[in-house]
C-alpha cells in the first residue's frame, strides 16, 4: 500500500470556523491531489499540487485552499466552514500525473453543523 | 453536468449472475482507469485501457475500451460477495490534464 495518511479521519466543527485537512506521503510523489466524494458526484478534484509551492485549482475550489511546503505535505483549509462543505475528503498522490495509478488515502469524513 | 455518466446508478445481483457496468461520454479521452471502493476506504485502481478497442481482463473482471474511445464497460463473470463495493471510472480528456470521475455504480453480491 502506498504510504499515505490523512488525518484527521473524522471531524466535526461549526459552522464559520476555519478547518485544515492534512495529507502526508511517504511516496516522495511530486504530484497531490484533494478531492471531495458526495452521494451522486463522485469524486470531484478541489485542488492539486505539481510540486512544492506549485498548486492549481480544480472543478469544486472555491471556499477551499491549499499549501504544500514539504514534497510530503499537502494541507487543505476551508477558511470558514459551511455546511455545504459536508463531505468525505479524500488526498491522492501519483508520480506523474494525469493518466498515471492515483494512490488515495483513507479519507476524512468532515460534518459541518 | 456530469463528464462520465455511469450506468446503473445500483446493481444488487446474487452470487453467481454475471454484470455490466458502463461509463460513457460525448468526450474523448487519452484514457480510462476503472476503480473499485470499499466503505471506508479509497479507490483503488483496477485497470488503465488507452488504446481504442481494447480489452483487458483481470480474472473475472473484463474492461473494454471504445473504439472511439468515449466510452468504457466493466463485466464481471460469475460476481462473487467479494466484488461488492463502489466502481468508478476516471478519465482525462485528451486536451486536459484533470482527471474527472464518474459518478459510480454500487454494487451488491448476495450470497
Amino acid at each position: 500500500d502506498a504510504g499515505i495518511t490523512q488525518s484527521p479521519r473524522h471531524k466535526v466543527t461549526e459552522t464559520g470556523t476555519p478547518v485544515t485537512l492534512r495529507c502526508h506521503q511517504t511516496e516522495n510523489h511530486r504530484y497531490m491531489y484533494w478531492y471531495r466524494q458526495d452521494p451522486g458526484h463522485g469524486l470531484r478534484l478541489i485542488h492539486y499540487s505539481y510540486g512544492v509551492k506549485d498548486t492549481d485549482k480544480g472543478e469544486v475550489s472555491d471556499g477551499y485552499s491549499v499549501s504544500r511546503s514539504k514534497t510530503e505535505d499537502f494541507l487543505l483549509t476551508l477558511e470558514s466552514a459551511t455546511s455545504s462543505q459536508t463531505s468525505v475528503y479524500f488526498c491522492a498522490i501519483n508520480q506523474q500525473g494525469v493518466g498515471e495509478k492515483l494512490f488515495f488515502g483513507s479519507g476524512t469524513q468532515l460534518s459541518v453543523l | 453536468t456530469q463528464l462520465l455518466e455511469q450506468s446503473p446508478q445500483f446493481l444488487s445481483i446474487q452470487e453467481g449472475e454475471n454484470l455490466t457496468v458502463y461509463c460513457n461520454s460525448s468526450s474523448v479521452f487519452s484514457s480510462l482507469q476503472w476503480y473499485r471502493q470499499e466503505p471506508g476506504e479509497g479507490p483503488v485502481l483496477l485497470v488503465t485501457v488507452v488504446t481504442g478497442g481494447e480489452v483487458k481482463k483481470l480474472k473475472r473482471l473484463t474492461f473494454q475500451f471504445g473504439d472511439a474511445r468515449k466510452d468504457s464497460s466493466l463485466h464481471i463473470t460469475a460476481a462473487q460477495p467479494g466484488d461488492t463495493g463502489l466502481y468508478l471510472c476516471a478519465a482525462a480528456v485528451t486536451n486536459d490534464y484533470k482527471l474527472s470521475f464518474g459518478a459510480g455504480t454500487t454494487v451488491t453480491v448476495r450470497a
